[in-house]
């Protein structure tokens, strides 16, 4: 079945800590996503990558970091920076990059010890 | 900027029809979409519809586009309990080349 991965579904993360979030898609798409998506609000995007080794910052990129080594793969890392990390996190991916339909992962909830 | 507004809350009894209402600004959408989110899930796809059409049905799903008024609707037809869930308006940026989401609105479904 092809689809996108998204683990752990669950992650906790102690305060100064960096931690990464995993994204796998085998549909074969160009384009990869992270959206954070915060209780009754809609999804603000935090970077997107068109094409491997090449990635873009979102509306709200600052704490984040990521990487497209692959195409396959696009972690997110939520590093320290980030001072509120607490929310749930959906992957995206897009056959190209141009508003096509998005196809999701079933999302990491990130909270805080 | 581009902006995509929803109203929040919608709740109605099984059986009756659902209409949830979405407004945008960006006037070179190509594209709107709607996505349905369960409880701890991901967005899924439920329908879209192409810019220069009025309306696409869906077996129990009616997308109804209003261009000049830059209005977009879903009718869910003899909701059911499992229609229960949040429904996201986006649309698709020609400006931005990205998809725009609204908050979503929540739809309740009594017994």
């Amino acid at each position: 079945d092809g689809g996108i991965t998204q683990s752990p579904k669950y992650l906790f993360r102690k305060e100064g800590q960096n931690v990464t979030l995993s994204c796998e898609q085998n549909l074969n798409h160009d384009a990869m996503y992270w959206y954070r998506q915060d209780p009754g609000q809609g999804l603000r995007l935090i970077y997107y990558s068109q094409i491997v080794n090449d990635f873009q910052k979102g509306d709200i990129a600052e704490g984040y970091s990521v990487s497209r080594e692959k195409k396959e793969s696009f972690p997110l890392t939520v590093t320290s920076a980030q001072k509120n990390p607490t929310a749930f996190y959906l992957c995206a991916s897009s056959k190209r990059s141009t508003n096509e339909k998005l196809f999701f992962g079933s999302g990491t909830q990130l909270s805080v010890l | 900027g581009e902006d995509v507004e929803q109203s929040l809350f919608l709740s109605v009894r099984e059986g009756d029809s659902s209409v949830i209402n979405c407004t945008y600004t960006d006037s070179s959408s190509t594209y709107l979409y709607w996505y349905k989110q369960e409880p701890g899930a991901g967005l899924q796809l439920l329908t879209y519809i192409f810019s220069n059409m009025d309306m696409k049905q869906d077996q129990r799903l009616t997308v109804l586009l209003n261009k000049k008024d830059k209005h977009l609707s879903l009718r869910i037809a003899d909701t059911q309990t499992g229609d229960s869930a949040i429904y996201f308006c986006a649309e698709g940026s020609s400006n931005t080349g990205k998809l725009i989401f609204g908050q979503g609105t929540t739809l309740q479904v009594k017994p």
